[in-house]
């Protein structure tokens, strides 16, 4: 079965302690390796899109990479706004419309000053 | 104006209402989606349509009716919903060429 799995389910770091999340996935086919961030009461805000092994995005102090069986969220000296649930989403060739994304239950982060 | 909408962003109802959820996205899009978010569990698809087509509808109970008249608008229409149906409903849309969604503030429904 399709599956993506997102680790720690929640994650606490003094602020400055950098430190990364991980999404693992076992879908067939994949077409595109999605991260989000979602605040409280909010909807999910894009981060990155990954497409293939070895490719690397970066944004402020967020980095994501990607490998065959797995994404990092690497967060450096992360800051107090950075506090937020990162969700971690896959598209895949076994999706009816191709048009739906599969979910990770995602990783609350809390930073602290 | 410009993103997706969706209003309300707050909606208390007993099991007898009816009552509608609305999506509006003003980016050009020509996919758009409803999800269910509940408390520990992934993001659930619901319904995706594109260019006003239902391709996709994934096992939804038949208390929750999709209307997309126009590539701009989308609602769910909610009756008769049970207190289990209390979750964030998100809207969200996407291109043709499809590179991701842009999501909703969604709307925190609650049954009662």
């Amino acid at each position: 079965e399709d599956q993506v799995t997102q680790s720690p389910e929640a994650l606490r770091l003094q602020e400055g302690e950098s430190s990364s999340l991980n999404c693992s996935y076992t879908v067939s086919g994949l077409r595109g390796l999605f991260w989000y961030r979602q605040d409280p009461g909010k909807g999910p805000e894009f981060l990155f899109t990954l497409y293939s092994a070895g490719e690397e995005k970066e944004k402020e102090r967020l980095k994501a990479t990607l490998t065959k069986k797995e994404s990092f969220l690497h967060i450096t000296a992360p800051k107090p706004e950075d506090s937020a649930t990162y969700l971690c989403a896959v598209r895949h060739t076994n999706s009816n419309s191709g048009y739906a994304l599969n979910f990770g239950k995602g990783t609350s982060l809390l930073v602290t000053p | 104006e410009t993103g997706v909408t969706q209003t309300p962003r707050h909606l208390v109802m007993g099991m007898t209402n009816k009552k509608s959820l609305k999506c509006e996205q003003h980016l050009g899009h020509n996919a758009m989606y409803w999800y269910k978010q509940s408390a520990k569990k992934p993001l659930e698809l619901m319904f995706v349509y594109s260019l006003e087509e239902r391709v996709e509808n994934n096992s939804v109970p038949s208390r929750f009716s999709p209307e997309c008249p126009n590539s701009s608008h989308l609602f769910l229409h909610l009756h008769t919903l049970q207190p289990e149906d209390s979750a964030l409903y998100l809207c969200a849309s996407s291109q043709q060429e499809f590179r991701g969604y842009t999501f909703g503030s969604g709307t925190r429904l609650t049954v009662v």
